[in-house]
């Protein structure tokens, strides 16, 4: 158990619609990350949040969106969604946002989302 | 730019062989962070081990080793005596220290066949 936790684990949806994934970091990480899996392009990073700011911003679709709360949870939105959209979407977590880098992510277990 | 290069999509072996994934990465900066991930047929994403880039020390755990060349920019993974539940998809990351996200290679999908 890496400690880092995503709700649903899965999630089937039409085209067209909005779905909102959560992710709550392990416990003292500042940073989190999502990434997208999908069969033909490997892992993508989407965006980074450090401490409430997004701190970096990865190949993300206009129509997808994140932020990361007080409590350090963090939410991705994803609307207008596509069949192309269906992929395994995964949350990481690390202490640093900042050098020195000393950190490993710790991933959850990723959403499984199907759009139909 | 950072970027990391498994150039092997897929690999079989039998049981009890020994198996090398390649990694070969790219960065300018001089401090930079290489890890090694692996991915079981349950998806999640397990992490193997973290190196720095001022570490060359090779290094093993169990039935796993690390072969880190800075000379080549390569940080290549060998399991020992593979078995069965070896099988995943294994991925070389990198973070450079300029930036903190981490950049993955495409993975290795390693068959291990009994």
């Amino acid at each position: 158990d890496s400690g880092v936790t995503q709700t649903p684990k899965h999630l089937i949806t039409a085209t067209g619609q909005r779905v909102t994934l959560r992710c709550s970091p392990r416990s003292g990480d500042l940073s989190v990350y999502w990434y997208q899996q999908s069969l033909d392009q490997g892992l993508q990073f989407l965006i980074q949040y450090y401490n409430g700011e997004e701190r970096a911003k990865g190949n993300i679709l206009e129509r997808f969106s994140a932020q990361q709360f007080p409590d350090l949870h963090s939410e991705l939105n994803l609307s207008s969604l596509e069949l192309g959209d269906s992929a395994l979407y995964f949350c990481a977590s690390s202490v640093a946002g900042t050098p020195p880098m000393n950190t490993e992510a710790f991933f959850g277990q990723g959403t499984r989302l199907t759009v139909v | 730019a950072q970027k990391v290069t498994q150039a092997q999509t897929e690999i079989s072996v039998v049981e009890k062989e020994d198996v090398t994934l390649d990694c070969v990465y790219e960065t300018r900066d001089t401090t930079y962070y290489l890890f090694w991930y692996k991915q079981p047929p349950s998806g999640e994403l397990v992490f193997l081990i973290r190196r720095n880039s001022f570490d060359e020390q090779n290094e093993i755990s169990g039935r796993y080793s690390w072969n880190f060349q800075k000379s080549t920019s390569s940080f290549n993974f060998t399991i020992t005596a593979s078995q069965v539940v070896d099988s995943a998809v294994y991925f070389c990351a990198l973070i450079a220290n300029r930036d903190d996200k981490i950049i993955f290679g495409k993975g290795t999908r390693l068959h291990i066949l009994p």
